[in-house]
C-alpha cells in the first residue's frame, strides 16, 4: 500500500510554475521524501530529495512543512518536455528499504 | 554519477523460453537492488528486493521460482523470467541503492521491455 497521496493529473502551460502537493500523513521519523519523474517507456529519473524545510537544485524545489505530513514539488517555468508522470515517495534510505510507488501525478504541459 | 544500466533494453521471445535481464550500477556499489514491473498506464510494482550475497526477498504474489534473482556482486543483479508466458509481457525496471554518503537513495535503470509471443 502506497504511503502517499497525490493528485492524479494536472494541466499547465509553458512558462508557468507548477506545484504538485503530496500527502504522507504517516511518514516515519527516519523517512526521506523523494520525487521522481517518469517518461513513457523509461525508468523513473531522480528529481529531488529532502527531509525537512526546503531543498532546491537546478531543476526543482521541494518544500516540506514542519510536521512533514505533506510536501510540495515546485517546477519553475515548465516546458513541453516536462510533460511526464511525477511520483512522490517516502522511505527510510538508511534501512535500504524499497520505495513503494503510488499512482503518481500526470502533468500535461501545453503551449 | 549514479548511473544504472539494464540489458537488454527490449526482448521478444517465444512462450516457454527463459529470459535473463541484467541490472548494473555503473559508478557506485549497490548493496541493495530492487526489481519492479510496470504494465501500461500503471504505476511501478515492486517484485523483489535483492541484497548482494544473499537470497532475494519477494513481494507477496510474486513467484520466486518463476522470477529468479541473483545479486552476485555489488554492481550486478540479474532477473531471469523462467518459462515465460504472454502474461509476463511487461516493462521490467531495476533500481540500485548505494551506501556511500549521498548515495542513499534509489537510482533506476532505463527499463527492459519484454514481449512474450
Amino acid at each position: 500500500l502506497a504511503k502517499t497521496t497525490q493528485p492524479i493529473s494536472m494541466d499547465s502551460y509553458e512558462g508557468q510554475e507548477v506545484n504538485i502537493t503530496c500527502s504522507h500523513n504517516n511518514i516515519a521519523t527516519n523517512d526521506y521524501i523523494t520525487w521522481y519523474q517518469q517518461f513513457p517507456s523509461q525508468g523513473p529519473r531522480f528529481i529531488i530529495q529532502g527531509y525537512k524545510t526546503k531543498v532546491t537544485n537546478e531543476v526543482a524545489s521541494l518544500f516540506i512543512p514542519a510536521d512533514r505530513k505533506s510536501s510540495t514539488l515546485s517546477l519553475p517555468r515548465v516546458s513541453l518536455s516536462d510533460t511526464a508522470v511525477y511520483y512522490c515517495l517516502v522511505g527510510d534510505n538508511q534501512a535500504g528499504t524499497a520505495l513503494i510507488f503510488g499512482k503518481g501525478t500526470t502533468l500535461s504541459v501545453s503551449s | 554519477g549514479a548511473v544504472v544500466s539494464q540489458h537488454p533494453s527490449w526482448v521478444i521471445c517465444k512462450s516457454g523460453t527463459s529470459v535473463k535481464i541484467e541490472c548494473r550500477s555503473l559508478d557506485f556499489q549497490a548493496t541493495t537492488m530492487f526489481w519492479y514491473r510496470q504494465f501500461p498506464k500503471q504505476s511501478l510494482m515492486l517484485m523483489a528486493t535483492s541484497n548482494e550475497g544473499s537470497k532475494a526477498t519477494y513481494e507477496q504474489g510474486v513467484e520466486k521460482d518463476k522470477f529468479l534473482i541473483n545479486h552476485a556482486s555489488l554492481t550486478l543483479s540479474t532477473l531471469t523470467v523462467t518459462s515465460a508466458h504472454p502474461e509476463d509481457s511487461s516493462f521490467y525496471i531495476c533500481s540500485a541503492m548505494g551506501t556511500a554518503p549521498g548515495m542513499e537513495t534509489q537510482y533506476f535503470g532505463p527499463g527492459t521491455r519484454l514481449l512474450v509471443l
